[in-house]
């Protein structure tokens, strides 16, 4: 099936730092969401992106879908404790529908106070 | 309003034990899907339903069987559990509009000994 590839797998900042994180693919992904998860829950929608080039914030997230279709990227600025758990980007790709999305395999943010 | 919610939230299963995992919804959304986590894998889709009475395979179904006879309730049956299948087992739902966008219960975790 498709793959998404996420980097880096993990990251350990200082509060207060910028974070960026991205997802590429080998192929066109016609949809790009990207998610966090924290410890013992489920994973919570961040931003979601429906047009290639789009640039989306929410608070202090900004995140891009790539021109190409084949990437995004999530910045997160001034990193404060509460931003640390697993942030997943996940995309549809082309051809597919009913919701159906592929999930990369996550970015473990840790902040240190 | 409870979002998606998932019950039981634990389960040790011996291997051949069967057992059903219950997700319900509030949220009125004619989506409903079943994801496994496993570690560095991300999320991987079991099954999908896109109404009451219906439902799909995604990529991983083989050992796995489903039911929707009632539009909140989507339901995840174990046959015969094999340790394979200890993972967190994620419910979401999302409605058709922005299938998308989907929103994930809390987890269960199994395991199969």
């Amino acid at each position: 099936g498709q793959q998404l590839n996420q980097s880096p797998q993990s990251m350990f900042i200082q509060e207060g730092e910028d974070v960026s994180m991205n997802c590429t693919s080998s192929s066109i992904f016609n949809t790009w969401l990207w998610y966090k998860q924290d410890p013992g829950e489920g994973p919570v929608l961040l931003i979601a992106l429906y047009k290639a080039g789009e640039l989306t914030s929410n608070g202090r997230l900004t995140a891009q879908f790539g021109i190409t279709r084949k990437d995004s990227f999530l910045n997160i600025s001034a990193s404060i404790p509460s931003d640390v758990g697993i942030y997943f980007c996940a995309g549809q790709p082309g051809g597919t529908s009913y919701g159906k999305l592929t999930f990369g395999q996550g970015t473990i943010l840790t902040v240190h106070p | 309003n409870a979002g998606v919610t998932q019950t039981p939230k634990f389960r040790v299963l011996k291997t051949g034990q069967s057992m059903t995992l219950l997700c319900a919804q509030d949220m009125n959304h004619e989506y409903m899907y079943w994801y496994r986590q496993d570690p560095g894998m991300g999320l991987r889709l079991i099954h999908y339903s896109v109404g009451e009475g219906t439902t799909a395979k995604g990529e991983v179904p083989d050992g796995y069987n489903v039911s929707r006879l009632k539009k909140q309730n989507f339901l995840l049956g174990l046959e015969s559990a094999a340790p394979s299948q200890t993972s967190v087992y994620f419910c979401a739902s999302s409605y058709s509009g922005r299938s998308y966008e989907q929103y994930f219960g809390p987890g269960t975790r199994l395991t199969v000994t």
